[in-house]
């Protein structure tokens, strides 16, 4: 089965750091770029950054760039989603997700299960 | 950056009826929209890629259209589990954007 599994929900405190990941499996997961979006409480989807393992591409929006670092590690499958300091702002829901880009279906079409992350003092 | 706006922000249909919810881009976009259901503490759901071709699973009565800059999904007769919020998302151009979401409420 095709499956994006991400880490468990967080409670951390401001200026605190975070590390999130995403496991990908029943496919070949470098072939494919992760995203990564935010859902704040009762709010929409954000689009936050994406990332190739395989040409080691990486893109962030700019509402985010310098907010927050994506990586990956190719031999584990996994990408990740750090944060240096949290600021309780960043309390939300976080999704990643996988896409073929130029593939035939070249959209978002797995996604996680979402990994809550609670900011509060 | 390109914005999608999402229109209605709400609607409230029954099921039997037919539902049409629009999404228009700030500039063209040629045909890359995607659409996104979301079930209250679900992930999002492909549902339409490429504005108009239904994603694997997804049945019939989701269709979706457009090109350039306006853009629809129409669910033709609506099922219960129909009602969510449905998201449009575009791959023009960085940085990727979602538009603001419609729900789709039981009326």
């Amino acid at each position: 089965e095709v499956q994006l599994v991400q880490s468990g929900a967080e409670m951390k405190k401001p200026g605190e750091s975070l590390k999130i990941s995403c496991k990908g499996s029943g496919y070949n997961f470098i072939e494919y770029y992760i995203g990564w979006v935010r859902q704040m409480p009762g709010k929409g989807l954000e689009w936050m950054g994406i990332i190739s393992l395989r040409v080691s591409e990486l893109r962030y929006s700019p509402s985010f760039e310098g907010q927050v670092t994506i990586s990956g590690d190719k031999s584990l499958s996994t990408a990740y989603l750090q944060w240096s300091s949290l600021k309780a702002s960043d309390t939300a829901m976080y999704y990643c997700a996988r896409r073929k880009l130029g593939g035939p279906v070249d959209a978002f079409d797995i996604w996680g299960q979402g990994t809550m992350v609670t900011v509060t003092s | 950056e390109i914005v999608l706006t999402q229109s209605p922000a709400t609607l409230s249909l029954s099921p039997g009826e037919r539902a049409t919810l629009s999404c228009r881009a700030s500039q063209s976009i040629s045909n890359f929209l995607a659409w996104y259901q979301q079930k209250p503490g679900q992930a999002p759901r492909l549902l339409i890629y490429d504005a108009s071709n239904r994603a694997t699973g997804i049945p019939a009565r989701f269709s979706g259209s457009g090109s350039g800059t306006d853009f629809t999904v129409t669910i033709s007769s609506l099922e219960p589990e129909d009602f969510a919020v449905y998201y449009c998302q575009q791959r023009s151009t960085w940085p990727l954007t979602f538009g603001q979401g419609t729900r789709l409420e039981i009326k």
